[in-house]
């Protein structure tokens, strides 16, 4: 048990909605990042929160947003959902912003977009 | 960060020792290499990290080149657990944390 809790496990859903992904990192840890992998894409790096804050972005598309709550929570936001966003998406937290900072994995929440 | 360069898929039988190469000749001198393994579609779990000395930890035993142009990573028993995606990853620790995954090493733990 890494200590990063993800919910829902399973989420099905159909096209053109939208859903919320929930991560709850490990205690004390700040930074919160958010990984989607797909079958054909492998594991793409999201975004990142640090604090509250943005910190840095990857191949996150507009349709998709993020925020991390004072209580240090993350959420993801994916609208207008299509079928390709059907993936695993990981949550990861570190202790801190960069440096020798290992990232520790949630189980992730699979998303089937019909 | 350094792109890496890992075998798609190997083998090694149960009890023995699993050695898994990672080539990363383009590596520069800020930039360290961390392993992390994926089983089955659970999340990514990290294994260990180094940047020249040889590293061990309860898991793996993380072997660097002298001129770091390459690793192995070494599970010292392997066992039907270890079976798993191995992740080579090379990344500086100043600029940003992100990770970035490359192909990795699929290895099967046979009995």
């Amino acid at each position: 048990d890494s200590g990063v809790t993800q919910t829902p496990k399973h989420l099905i859903t159909a096209t053109g909605q939208r859903v919320t992904l929930r991560c709850s990192p490990r205690s004390g840890d700040l930074s919160v990042y958010w990984y989607q992998q797909s079958l054909d894409q492998g594991l793409q790096f999201l975004i990142q929160y640090y604090n509250g804050e943005e910190r840095a972005k990857g191949n996150i598309l507009e349709r998709f947003s993020a925020q991390q709550f004072p209580d240090l929570h993350s959420e993801l936001n994916l609208s207008s959902l299509e079928l390709g966003d059907s993936a695993l998406y990981f949550c990861a937290s570190s202790r801190g912003d960069y440096g020798k900072n290992i990232q520790y994995f949630g189980a992730g929440t699979r998303l089937s977009v019909l | 960060d350094a792109k890496t360069t890992q075998p798609p898929s190997m083998d090694c039988a149960e009890g023995r020792a699993a050695n898994l190469p990672c080539n990363h000749s383009t590596i520069s001198g800020n930039e360290y290499v961390y392993w992390y393994r994926q089983i089955h579609s659970q999340g990514p779990q990290y294994i260990i990290h180094g940047l020249k000395n040889n590293e061990t930890n309860e898991m793996a035993s993380l072997i660097i080149t002298e001129d770091r142009k390459s690793s192995t990573l070494i599970l010292p028993h392997a066992t039907l657990r270890d079976t798993a995606v191995y992740y080579c990853i090379v990344r500086v620790n100043n600029a940003g944390n992100m990770l970035t995954f490359g192909g990795g090493t699929r290895l099967m733990v046979k009995p």
